[in-house]
C-alpha cells in the first residue's frame, strides 16, 4: 500500500538547466497538489490538478513553472531555466476527494541549483 | 496573499504540560480546517481535522478548537512528549478543493 511517491529525493541542478519533479498519487486518488517550502518558511501552494485537468494554478510563478497530471502516469512539475532562487523542496499531496479527508504527502524532492 | 497565519514561529513546553499553537485566518469561505506535523527531512503528516460546523475536536492527546467569530483554531497537545516536537502546520480548504498552509510553528518539548 504504497503512499505518495516522489522522485527524485534530491535533485541538484546548474542555472539554466531544466528540473523535473516527479508525483505518483496514493492508489485512489485522483487530486494532487504541489507545495513549494523554501528555507525557513512555510508551505506555500503552488497548483492542485485532477486528471488532465489544472484546477487551480494561482500559487505557480508565472513564468518557468508547469504542471501536468496525464491521463497515464505520475503528475509532473517542471522548472525550465532554473535559478538560485528555485531552491527549496517541493512537497506533492493526493487525496481521493475533499481535502477535509486529509492530504497525503510524499517525502518531498529538494531541489538544489548550483 | 497570507490567509492563514501562525504568528508563533517557534514555541517550547516541559514534558507533561499542555502546547497550545494557534492560528488565524482570513478567508471567511473555509470551511474545513486542518493541522499537519513535520518531521526533518519528511512530509507533512496529518494530525487532526475540524468542520466548521463544529467548535471542538478530540483525539487522544490532541484538541483542535475552532473559534469561528474570530477566524481563530487552536491546537492543544495535552500531555506534551517529547517525541512530539517538530513543526506544526496549520491548514486550510474552502469549496475549491485546495488547501491554504501557514507559515509553521516549531515545537520543541523539553524532557
Amino acid at each position: 500500500n504504497a503512499g505518495v511517491m516522489q522522485n527524485p529525493r534530491h535533485l541538484v541542478r546548474r542555472r539554466g538547466q531544466e528540473a523535473r519533479l516527479r508525483c505518483s498519487p496514493m492508489k485512489g486518488h485522483s487530486h494532487v497538489y504541489w507545495y513549494r517550502q523554501l528555507p525557513e518558511e512555510g508551505l506555500k501552494f503552488m497548483v492542485y490538478l485532477q486528471k488532465e485537468n489544472i484546477i487551480d494554478e494561482s500559487g505557480m510563478p508565472k513564468e518557468r513553472f508547469s504542471a501536468e497530471f496525464p491521463k497515464e502516469g505520475p503528475s509532473i512539475l517542471r522548472i525550465q531555466q532554473v535559478v538560485r532562487g528555485d531552491s527549496a523542496a517541493y512537497f506533492c499531496a493526493s487525496s481521493p476527494s475533499r481535502a477535509g479527508s486529509g492530504y497525503t504527502f510524499g517525502s518531498g524532492t529538494r531541489l538544489t541549483v548550483v | 496573499d497570507q490567509q492563514v497565519k501562525q504568528n508563533s514561529p517557534s514555541l517550547s513546553v516541559q514534558e507533561g504540560r499542555i502546547s497550545i499553537l494557534n492560528c488565524d485566518y482570513t478567508n471567511s469561505m473555509f470551511d474545513y480546517f486542518l493541522w499537519y506535523k513535520k518531521y526533518p527531512a519528511e512530509g507533512p503528516t496529518f494530525l487532526i481535522s475540524i468542520s466548521s460546523i463544529k467548535d471542538k475536536n478530540e483525539d487522544g492527546r490532541f484538541t483542535v478548537f475552532l473559534n469561528k467569530s474570530a477566524k481563530h483554531l487552536s491546537l492543544h497537545i495535552v500531555p506534551s512528549q517529547p517525541g512530539d516536537s517538530a513543526v506544526y502546520f496549520c491548514a486550510a480548504s474552502g469549496i475549491n478543493n485546495d488547501m491554504r498552509f501557514g507559515a509553521g510553528t516549531r515545537l520543541t518539548v523539553k524532557p
